[in-house]
């Protein structure tokens, strides 16, 4: 399927190595974040979510950082393997509602 | 648990055609939304329900765009007459409620030519 990955901001890593994804927020008053995994052809899959009052939350093999002082996010993986190749998206929603507004995705490449 | 269902999954039109998307919740997500994405772009909100009520139409261009969520479970997103600009992917996404993740569908790749 096309890809909507294209003229995307591209990270490539080594099977194997540790990947790191960053996100810049806009705005300070989001309370929740989520990071989202979107393989061509398909809808954004949920990966991790964290809510304000904590600046760190793991799951397996990723990890979620916020730094809320600067409106930073950042979505790691461990061991990254070619299944996780995809566009990654860091997801903000203010005020306690529902309403998502989603930043610019990244493209991760694992090279074998 | 079944995910969110879309159909069709590609469509291709003539510009100022009509099409219509359907969407099928996950069965007990009372929050549903419509939202469309460009190539290369993320998913931006076109319109988000609580049960069968819009209550963020905002960012839906109401001209040509219309939205119904009848009986509060399956959806269907419109589009009279569509344009060039149209084309794009249209996701559905629910969830079961506030702060909650949004599950979301696969999506219809619509082509207006």
């Amino acid at each position: 399927g096309e890809s909507v990955g294209l003229h995307l901001p591209t990270l490539s890593v080594q099977e194997g190595d540790n990947s790191i994804i960053n996100c810049a927020y806009s705005n300070s008053a989001s309370d929740y974040f989520i990071w989202y995994k979107q393989e061509s052809g398909k809808g954004p899959q949920f990966i991790i979510d964290i809510r304000s009052n904590m600046d760190k939350r793991q799951g397996q093999r990723v990890t979620v950082l916020l730094n809320k002082t600067v409106k930073h996010l950042s979505l790691q993986i461990a061991a990254t393997q070619p299944g996780d190749s995809a566009v990654y998206f860091c997801a903000e929603c203010a005020g306690g509602g529902n309403k998502l507004t989603f930043g610019t995705g990244t493209q991760l490449k694992v090279e074998l | 648990e079944a995910g969110v269902v879309q159909s069709p999954r590609y469509k291709i039109i003539e510009k100022k055609q009509p099409v219509a998307f359907w969407c099928n919740p996950i069965s007990g997500h009372n929050t549903l939304y419509w939202y469309r994405q460009n190539l290369g772009q993320g998913p931006e909100l076109l319109i988000r329900y609580e049960n069968e009520e819009a209550v963020d139409d905002s960012q839906l261009p109401k001209d040509r765009f219309s939205a119904e969520r009848l009986k509060g479970v399956d959806s269907t997103l419109k589009i009279q007459p569509a344009e060039l600009g149209d084309s794009a992917v249209y996701l559905c996404a629910s969830s079961p409620g506030l702060n909650s993740p949004l599950h979301f569908g696969n999506g219809t790749r619509l082509t207006v030519t």
